[in-house]
């Protein structure tokens, strides 16, 4: 299964502390991506990651790559209650000719007000 | 204003039914995808079309015909529907040159009883 993969599966914490979440992959990559879902809703885009990049920041989110150990990081840092909803790495692999993402199982925020 | 978009966002039907969800991206995209999200929260890609072309065609079960009249819409036709058809699927649409900075419907939630 080319399937990424993130850990934790589910993660609580309070509003104020950061948030970490992983996730690894299993092939070369052009790009790894970052996406948001909210309960009920589609995926929203995050940031984007070039496979040539280790680190990558916007606005409270900092991403980082590491192409040797095929993994990735999402920090948020100062969580809001708002925050809470699943996050998914979707990867972009090289060995592909063709537009498809391969996404991880999810990393399930919740954050307490 | 909506970007992407989905009918109905709820269908609820017997076995052996034969379904159409409907979508529509109003982004100017030229590329469109299905993806199915099982109760896991995995999510994995079905279709995809650009410029109304076929692209990406995952092992699908030949009962789901994803059919798209113009670069705007992409719809998805399932005969024959099983109970492991349940899940909640996603439109999505991005730039041909994009992508992988993917634009997410707010899901169909399908229930096969």
């Amino acid at each position: 299964s080319q399937q990424g993969e993130e850990d934790p599966q589910a993660l609580s914490i309070q509003e104020g502390e950061n948030a970490t979440m992983n996730c690894s992959y299993k092939t070369s990559i052009n790009n790894l991506q970052w996406y948001r879902q909210n309960s009920g809703r589609g995926l929203v885009h995050l940031i984007l990651i070039r496979s040539n990049e280790r680190e990558k920041h916007s606005g409270r989110l900092r991403v980082t790559l590491d192409t040797s150990k095929k993994s990735s990081s999402l920090l948020i840092t100062a969580s809001r209650a708002a925050d809470t909803a699943s996050y998914f790495c979707a990867t972009d692999p090289l060995s592909y000719n063709t537009d498809k993402l391969i996404f991880g199982t999810g990393t399930r925020l919740q954050v307490f007000p | 204003d909506t970007a992407v978009s989905q009918t109905p966002k709820y269908l609820v039907t017997q076995m052996g039914n034969d379904k159409s969800i409907k979508c529509e991206q109003n982004l100017g995209h030229d590329t469109m995808y299905w993806y199915k999200q099982d109760s896991k929260k995995f999510l994995k890609i079905m279709f995809s079309y650009n410029n109304k072309e076929l692209i990406i065609n995952e092992t699908v079960p030949n009962r789901f015909s994803p059919k798209s009249p113009d670069k705007a819409h992409l719809n998805l036709h399932i005969n024959s529907l099983e109970l492991g058809d349940s899940a909640v699927y996603f439109c999505a649409s991005s730039q041909r040159n994009r992508p992988y900075e993917q634009y997410f419907g707010p899901g169909t939630r399908l229930t096969v009883t």
